[in-house]
């Protein structure tokens, strides 16, 4: 599986925009670009994904760079609730089961 | 809508006591299911997947095995549990539509 690579951790105040990068050099053809979100002690929910194109939705918008070489999560406008464990990973459409390895994340603190 | 079910969420098992844990997936057909397992601080280790009943693929060697006894019903278990197997054990399911896993709330197993 294409790997990604994350920063271990990132900060921001309450009310402003968050800008999370993740790198997968990597990348095939066929792997989505997923982001998940881990609150303490709680399991990972699923935030957003695309292939090629950015992507809005309520809860955050994804770009992805022209050579898919890398993506950025944004939060708009970060609340104390968003403070949480994020994970970038690759999921292959085609196999594998939908098998994604979730590294370390990026842990997120958004202070008042 | 689905909805998935771990329990317990909290466990405290002395060594070379058995274990058992359930997950089960409401509102969906043949979904593939997953174990996996998060040390404290860590990303998500994939320790079984299933895409079928009575299919298990193991990702990792241990001390823990896994069953399908039904579609929508997971289980993972072990004859004789090792201060090791000690972490947050994650139960999640993903659906065909959209490659999407969910996941339930999660079982802290604490082995003393």
């Amino acid at each position: 599986d294409a790997k990604t690579t994350q920063p271990n951790s990132m900060e921001s105040n309450e009310e402003e925009p968050v800008h999370l990068p993740c790198n997968h050099s990597t990348i095939s053809g066929t792997d989505y670009i997923h982001w998940y979100r881990q609150l303490p002690s709680q399991g990972p929910e699923y935030v957003i994904h695309g292939l090629t194109s950015n992507v809005n939705n309520r809860m955050a918008s994804l770009a992805i760079a022209e050579d898919r070489k890398s993506s950025t999560l944004i939060l708009h406008r970060a609340t104390l609730r968003d403070a949480a464990v994020y994970y970038c990973i690759l999921r292959d459409v085609m196999g594998s089961a939908g098998k994604s390895t979730f590294g370390d994340g990026t842990t997120l603190t958004v202070k008042p | 809508s689905q909805t998935i079910h771990q329990w317990p969420a909290t466990l405290v098992q002395p060594v070379g006591s058995p274990l058992s844990l359930e997950c089960t997936v409401e509102g969906t057909s043949n979904p593939n299911l997953y174990w996996y397992r998060q040390a404290a601080g860590r990303g998500l280790q994939l320790l079984f997947y299933s895409v079928g009943i009575g299919q298990i693929s193991s990702e990792v060697p241990q001390n823990l095995s896994a069953s399908r006894p039904q579609d929508r019903q997971f289980i993972l278990s072990s004859k004789k549990l090792l201060l090791s197997d000690s972490g947050f054990y994650l139960c999640a399911w993903r659906g065909w539509a959209k490659n999407i896993q969910y996941f339930g709330a999660g079982t802290r197993l604490s082995v003393l």
